[in-house]
């Protein structure tokens, strides 16, 4: 079966710190890939996708940037972090193709101080 | 653009109340709607789905249905149970696009 991990759970940093947080799929291969955030008090906004290794599309202009070194990882970085980069931020996966179904990971609480 | 407007939270009902979460979109061309859940501690699941106009998406005891005229996808749930405890988002998914627009979110809590 096809499971998703991401981690760590919570983080707390400091403004200008880097930031890098890791998702992994197993149990399939060639997912497309994805990094949500949400923001207290609005909705789940998609940052980044990937459908191969190397290939990201970004969604929306920000401090963050995305990279997939291998087929099933998919990493979220940051080499200064902000305060507005504070939020709740979510991995997925899905299969290529028009399977619509989107698993996501359990999430990771980042507090930017 | 694309947008979910989802009624805010929290809610709080007793076991075997009804359950309605209300939804409304805004979308260009015809998309698919989406009804996602988080159980704590848990990732976001797929609950149910819609993908055109009229149809009903249920699971679990939930339903949905697709009112193109209202542009609205409301939850509803008969007889909720304190296992359905959990956050609920509604989404869409523009006919050709490949990514999901979230609501921000309703947390509901049942009560025993």
């Amino acid at each position: 079966s096809q499971t998703i991990h991401q981690w760590p759970a919570t983080l707390v940093q400091p403004v200008g710190s880097p930031l890098s947080l890791e998702c992994t799929v197993e149990g399939t291969s060639n997912p497309n890939l994805y990094w949500y955030r949400q923001a207290a008090g609005r909705g789940l906004q998609l940052l980044f996708y990937s459908v191969g290794i190397g290939q990201i599309s970004s969604e929306v202009p920000q401090n963050l940037s995305a990279s997939r070194p291998q087929d099933r990882q998919f990493i979220l970085s940051s080499k200064k972090l902000l305060l507005s980069d504070s939020g709740f931020y979510l991995c997925a996966w899905k299969q290529g193709g028009t399977n619509e179904k989107l698993f996501f990971g359990s999430g990771t609480q980042l507090s930017v101080l | 653009g694309n947008s979910v407007t989802q009624m805010e939270g929290p809610v709080t009902l007793s076991e075997e109340a009804f359950l309605t979460i209300n939804c409304t979109y805004t979308a260009t061309g015809y998309p698919s709607l989406f009804w996602y859940v988080q159980y704590p501690g848990e990732g976001l699941q797929l609950l149910l789905k819609a993908t055109k106009a009229d149809d009903k998406g249920s699971n679990k005891g939930f339903e949905a249905t697709y009112r193109k005229e209202t542009t609205s996808f409301h939850l509803e749930k008969g007889s909720v149970q304190v296992s359905d405890s959990a956050v609920y988002f509604c989404a869409l998914r523009p006919g050709s696009a490949r990514q999901l627009t979230f609501g921000s979110g309703t947390q509901l809590t049942v009560l025993p």
